[in-house]
This record gives C-alpha cells, structure tokens and sequence, in this order.
C-alpha cells in the first residue's frame, strides 16, 4: 500500500539548536515528496518540494529536506531553530491511485521550539 | 492575491441541518480537492475535481457531495450531517496534473461541529 509515515507526533528542540521532522514513505515508481507546515488558526503552506535531481531540497523559511532513496525517506531539516517556527508539519508523496494522481499525507508531527 | 478561499470559517450545526462550505479559488486551477483533518489522522481526501463537471470519490467520501459548475467554485454538501463529521476541513487546488504542477494550495480551512 502506498503511505507517509510520520514516526514522531511531537518534536522539541530549543531554539538555536538544529532540527529534523522525519518521514518515511512508501510508493510505486519515483516518488514525488513535498512538505507542508500549518500554522495555528491557518490552512497548509507549501514548504519544499522533491520531484528529481539533487538530493537536497531547499525550501522556505531556511527549511530543507534531503531525500533518501535507499532508505525511503524524506526527513525535513533547519540548521538552527526559531520559536516562530512551532507549527504542525506534513510530509505528504504524490501517489498514483485510480487512474489519478493524489496526494496522501502523514499524520503530522507538531514541532515546539523553546526559547 | 492568489488563494483559495473558504466559507464559513467556523460552523456549529446539528444533526440534520444540511449545509454547504464554500470554496473558491482564483489562480485558474483545473484541480480542486476536500479534505478533513483529524487528530492524528493527517489529512484524507474526501472529493476532488480535475475540472468542471468532473469530480471523483477521494478516500473519505460517505456522507459528502460536491459539484463543479464552474472552474473557480467547489462547494462541500453535508445533506444530513452526523456528529462523527465533525472536523476541519480544507479546500485545495493545483495547476493541472502534469508533474511540474504538483504543488496544491489550501484555504484556511473550516472548523465544522456537528452537535
């Protein structure tokens, strides 16, 4: 079956400190991976995005995320934390279902930065 | 600005009452989609639409209808809502369904409660 995991529903790290917000996946032929971020109160915003070429993604916001085919992951990544950035993060992979393509999303992991 | 809007923000109804959620966007989007998100549960699709008059069972459809009539508009019909449709809902559209137009956008979404 074709899935996102998201093996932490909660990540904390103190702010100045780097961070990593995992995800593995699972899909038929070459993934495409994406990764949204939800504000409180707000709808999903794009992050980054893989679809092919280099491994590492730069995204917004300093976020990047490296994509690891061998292990079937796509753990997103900032060198050095805001508190700003707390918020609920997607990863999400692009999947063919039904003749269609869709996007099937993780469970979240909400990511708290302390001061 | 380019969006997607939706509306209400914030519903509370009861058990029966049918409702509609509006959904909007302005970018010309071919594709338009619903999903609910639910503690732990991520996002799942319920309907989508890759255009208008086209629109397809997602992964969470019962209880749900929507009509495409033109490209910008895509409502949510709840006919007879139930207390286990109480969620956050988001509207989303894309480009089209080529690869180089993955990235989706969401509405700030719905806070729906069905008493």
């Amino acid at each position: 079956a074709q899935s996102v995991a998201q093996p932490e529903d909660q990540v904390n790290v103190a702010e100045g400190n780097p961070l990593t917000v995992k995800c593995t996946y699972s899909v038929s032929g070459n993934p495409y991976l994406f990764w949204y971020v939800q504000y409180p109160n707000r709808g999903l915003q794009f992050l980054l995005k893989y679809i092919t070429g280099d491994n590492l993604v730069k995204g917004s916001y300093g976020f990047e995320a490296e994509f690891n085919k061998s292990q079937t992951s796509f753990h997103l990544k900032k060198p050095s934390a805001l508190v700003s950035d707390s918020a609920l993060y997607f990863c999400a992979v692009r999947a063919l279902m039904d003749s269609s393509y869709k996007l099937i999303f993780g469970s979240g992991t909400r990511l708290l930065v302390r001061p | 600005e380019a969006q997607v809007t939706q509306n209400p923000r914030y519903l509370i109804t009861v058990t029966g009452k049918k409702l509609t959620v509006t959904c909007s966007q302005n970018m010309n989007h071919e594709y338009m989609s619903w999903y609910r998100q639910d503690p732990g549960l991520g996002l799942r699709q319920i309907y989508y639409s890759m255009n208008v008059e086209v629109t397809d069972k997602g992964d969470v459809p019962e209880g749900y209808k929507v009509s495409r009539k033109e490209k910008r508009n895509f409502p949510l019909i709840l006919e007879s809502p139930s207390p286990n449709q109480t969620s956050l809902y988001f509207c989303a559209s894309r480009l089209g369904l080529a690869r180089s137009t993955d990235t989706q956008y969401f509405g700030p979404g719905t806070r729906l409660t069905v008493l």
